[in-house]
């Protein structure tokens, strides 16, 4: 059975830095497209960044430069750096996996989800 | 503001059908597959649609999506209270390298 579970979310202060991890289970994460998508508040799903089977990055304007994607073969991990973090950054954040191939990709499973506020 | 556009709420009575516009551009719905995802109060995302119209398993056929251009529609029939929820559409979008979603539209079943 296809698992994510997120991890690592919680208050942090303007400016400060959160590693949120997706550990993965009844499938291999380097063996496929990986994405985090986020939700704020009452707000609709917004598309973070996703990572590519042969390793290829990509990242949202809204966060590219400080959120980094990678992910622990070794762990079937995925994971989100997040780095000068912004009140606007606030939001749950969900690891996915993308299914499909070119000009068919889709999100056939999803995490619970894990909860970042950022706020002084 | 969203890539893709949708009705921010549509409401219809029990046993009816409804159905949910999502309007986008060639970079994304005119020349990539659309998805809609259904997400309950409280819940993560589920896919309910892929593929511009098939159906994953277990999903009701009382669920449908189509495309045209670049628009695409979700339509439900045989409305019930537990189909209330947030659906929102999805496509690759080539100029993103990502994927754009529409803003959401919440259904209430009256």
């Amino acid at each position: 059975e296809v698992q994510l579970v997120e991890t690592g979310g919680g208050l942090i202060q303007p400016g400060g830095s959160l590693r949120l991890s997706c550990a993965a289970s009844g499938f291999t994460v380097s063996s496929n497209y990986m994405s985090w998508v986020r939700q704020a508040p009452g707000k609709g799903l917004e598309w973070v960044s996703v990572i590519y089977s042969g390793g290829s990055t990509y990242y949202a304007d809204s966060v590219k430069g400080r959120f980094t994607i990678s992910r622990d073969n070794s762990k079937n991990t995925l994971y989100l750096q997040m780095n000068s973090l912004r009140a606007e950054d606030t939001a749950v954040y969900y690891c996915a996996r993308l299914e499909g191939f070119i000009r068919y990709y889709y999100f056939d499973y999803w995490g619970q989800g894990t909860l970042v506020t950022v706020s002084s | 503001q969203s890539v893709l556009t949708q009705p921010p709420s549509v409401s219809e009575a029990p046993r009816q059908r409804v159905t949910i516009s999502c309007s986008g551009s060639s970079s994304n719905i005119g020349n990539n597959a659309v998805n809609w995802y259904q997400q309950l109060p409280g819940k993560a995302p589920k896919l309910l649609i892929y593929y511009d119209d098939l159906l994953p398993s277990g999903v009701s056929d009382r669920f449908s999506g189509s495309k045209s251009g670049t628009s695409a529609s979700l339509a439900i029939s045989g409305l019930q209270s537990e189909d209330e929820a947030d659906y929102y559409c999805a496509a690759w979008d080539d100029r993103l390298n990502g994927v754009v979603f529409g803003g959401g539209t919440k259904l209430t079943v009256l």
